[in-house]
């Protein structure tokens, strides 16, 4: 059957510290993997998106990178502040005409200062 | 200057209801999207539509019907609502294009049957 998963519901890491979050699926072939932040009562905001024949992506403090042997996604946030604290979803994005996206149940991150 | 804009924030109805659902985007897209969040925080696609036309269609009960007046709108109407439809539906945008893929999201509308 098909899945995503995202590690651990919740990761509590101190101010500062990298932020590492993953992502796996199953039975998938994403074209495409797509990274969104969600606050609580907002919708999912875009960060990052990677294609499938990209190992890695940089934008300020964020990193992606993107094993579709593994049919894994890393998500970094590098020197993490308490305004990091959110929700981060992954979603596979399958290239197709169809554009839909395929989330994950997300990770909470809490960075304590 | 709001991307994607829905309303109700809010809206608390009792079974068997028919209640709507509206969404504005204001970025020029040419799709439009429904996706559904349950309890579990699960986001989970319902429909799509391109330039006014039905695209996707998931297996959402034909309680829901989508409707899209222009590019700019898409509504979602629910008939006969159930205990069960309670959730946050999301409404997206995003433009067709090789190298756009990003959806832009509206805030969201919390749905409580009662």
């Amino acid at each position: 059957s098909q899945k995503i998963e995202q590690n651990s519901e919740a990761l509590n890491i101190q101010e500062g510290k990298t932020a590492t979050l993953t992502c796996n699926y199953t039975n998938y072939s994403p074209a495409y993997l797509q990274w969104y932040r969600q606050d609580p009562g907002r919708g999912p905001v875009f960060l990052l998106l990677i294609r499938e024949n990209e190992k890695e992506k940089r934008k300020e403090r964020l990193k992606v990178t993107f094993d579709t042997t593994l049919k894994q996604s890393l998500f970094h946030i590098t020197a993490s502040q308490p305004a990091d604290s959110a929700t981060y979803l992954c979603a596979l994005d399958m290239g197709t005409g169809r554009r839909a996206l395929t989330f994950g149940s997300g990770t909470r991150l809490q960075v304590q200062p | 200057d709001t991307a994607v804009s829905q309303t109700p924030k809010y809206l608390v109805t009792q079974m068997g209801n028919d209640k709507s659902i509206k969404c504005e985007q204001n970025l020029g897209h040419d799709t439009m999207y429904w996706y559904k969040q349950d309890s579990k925080k699960f986001l989970k696609i319902m429909f799509s539509y391109n330039n006014k036309e039905l695209i996707i269609n998931e297996t959402v009960p034909n309680r829901f019907s989508p409707k899209s007046p222009d590019k700019a709108h898409l509504n979602l109407h629910i008939n006969s609502l159930e205990l069960g439809d309670s959730a946050v539906y999301f409404c997206a945008s995003s433009q067709q294009g090789q190298g756009a893929r990003e959806q832009y999201f509206g805030p969201g509308t919390r749905l409580t049957v009662t």
